[in-house]
């Protein structure tokens, strides 16, 4: 079954406290991306990248590194949380940027106390 | 900068009756896309588009799409419960995708 798995699908933690939510796609997509969506915003793309350890910043990318050592693998790293990156996050994965739908994994509510 | 604006942000509606959400986007685009979420779900593509004048229909939803407008429609059509979602449109430029705010929809029985 086509999927993109987000783990963990919730996570509460500390400010400053490193932490990874990680991405993984059984497609051989080359293009995954990061949003974040919080209400009255929509969702905004954080980082993306284009195949493997090609990466590139989205709209909102302060505070938040990817690696993408794999193709299936897309890790969202956030170095130093703060409680302004509470949010849900959402990875998607696409064979193209352009003619594709995207799939999307199931989200991760992250709450940084 | 590429900007997107969808309207309305809410919704609500009969049963049975017809509505339009429009999207406007503020720059040539590649492609645009219509997608549905549930309460605490995920997203689901609905329509990918990426020619003017594109048209495509599933079930009682119909997009299109005006390049020339840069104005993309998400038609319903005969309404049911089933379809209460929110409803977001995304535009793709080069390698980024940028996400309207969403138009959350409840059709009331």
């Amino acid at each position: 079954e086509a999927q993109v798995t987000q783990n963990p699908r919730y996570l509460i933690t500390v400010t400053g406290k490193k932490l990874t939510v990680t991405c993984s796609q059984n497609m051989n997509h080359e293009y995954m991306s990061w949003y974040r969506q919080d209400p009255g915003l929509g969702l905004r793309q954080i980082y993306y990248s284009m195949n493997v350890e090609v990466t590139d910043k989205g709209d909102v990318p302060e505070g938040y590194k990817v690696s993408r050592k794999e193709k299936r693998n897309f890790p969202l790293i956030l170095e130093s949380p703060s409680p302004n990156q509470t949010s849900l996050y959402f990875c998607a994965s696409s064979s193209k940027t352009g003619g594709v739908e995207a799939f999307f994994g199931q989200g991760t509510r992250l709450t940084v106390v | 900068e590429l900007k997107v604006e969808q309207n309305p942000l809410f919704l609500s509606m009969q049963e049975g009756k017809n509505y339009t959400i429009y999207c406007n986007y503020s720059t040539t685009s590649d492609r645009l896309y219509w997608y549905r979420q549930d309460p605490g779900k995920s997203l689901e593509s609905l329509f990918v588009l990426l020619s003017n004048g594109a048209v495509k229909q599933e079930g009682r939803l119909m997009a299109s799409l005006d390049t020339k407008a840069r104005l993309s429609t998400l038609h319903i059509t005969a309404a049911v419960h089933d379809l209460s979602a929110t409803y977001f449109c995304a535009v793709g430029r080069d390698d980024k995708i940028i996400f309207g705010k969403g138009t959350r929809l409840h059709i009331l029985p």
